[in-house]
């Protein structure tokens, strides 16, 4: 495997459910970051990871938790989520964390929330 | 806030027709720009990015984008696309929070 990888590349769940989303890259990359894409809107910001300390949370609900336990694997815990977090969620790596680096993306997760 | 504008939501052009995308931003400072490429299938690619300089940046698949700080614009060219520059195009730029802010993107779809 190189570059950045998701999984599961699709999830459906019920709004009482608990799922979690992986992201890893193999890029040796010491930031990492979640996008959350929805229709018609641009790319948002939700969280950024630098050395495994979280640098950023854009006002993100509580009910998604990130998670980082090293520079390679990054989780987001999602619980108890609405309608309206439906979207394709995606992870970037980058070799900083400062935005004027590359980011490298992974093929997104399409979470539909029922 | 800081926001970036993709006029152009849907583009169909014929192989050989020249691309332009336009691309506005509401920032007023000192900006480091993006554009951003993902194919069908493919995962989101960086195309090319200007931080300082010559403000006509060149980058891959012979796509070129022109800073012009007086119009807050950083429009994507090419003079003649390919069926494989079917894809969606992304703009992007560091707001003066050091985050990144993307545009809603511009579909282009090429025909043979």
């Amino acid at each position: 495997e190189t570059g950045v990888t998701q999984t599961p590349r699709h999830l459906v769940m019920g709004m009482t459910n608990k799922k979690s989303l992986k992201c890893e890259q193999h890029l040796g990359h010491n930031a990492m970051y979640w996008y959350k894409q929805s229709a018609k809107k641009p790319l948002e910001l939700m969280f950024v990871y630098n050395f495994k300390e979280q640098t950023e949370n854009n006002s993100v609900p509580s009910r998604f938790s990130p998670e980082c336990p090293n520079s390679s694997h990054l989780f987001l815990h999602l619980h108890t989520l609405q309608p309206e977090d439906s979207a394709l969620y995606l992870c970037a790596s980058s070799q900083e964390g400062t935005f004027t680096d590359t980011q490298y993306f992974g093929p997104g997760t399409r979470l539909t929330v029922l | 806030a800081q926001s970036v504008s993709q006029h152009n939501h849907h583009v169909i052009l014929s192989e050989a027709a020249s691309l332009e995308l336009g691309c506005n931003y509401s920032y007023g400072g000192t900006v480091n720009l993006f554009w951003y490429v993902q194919y069908p299938g493919q995962h989101l690619q960086l195309l090319l990015k200007y931080f300082s300089g010559d403000p006509l940046v060149k980058g891959i698949k012979g796509f070129e984008a022109e800073f012009i700080k007086s119009k807050f614009s950083f429009n994507l060219r090419k003079p003649s696309v390919q069926w494989s520059d079917t894809a969606e195009y992304f703009c992007a730029v560091i707001s003066n929070t050091g985050k990144l802010i993307f545009g809603q993107g511009t579909t282009l779809q090429v025909k043979p």
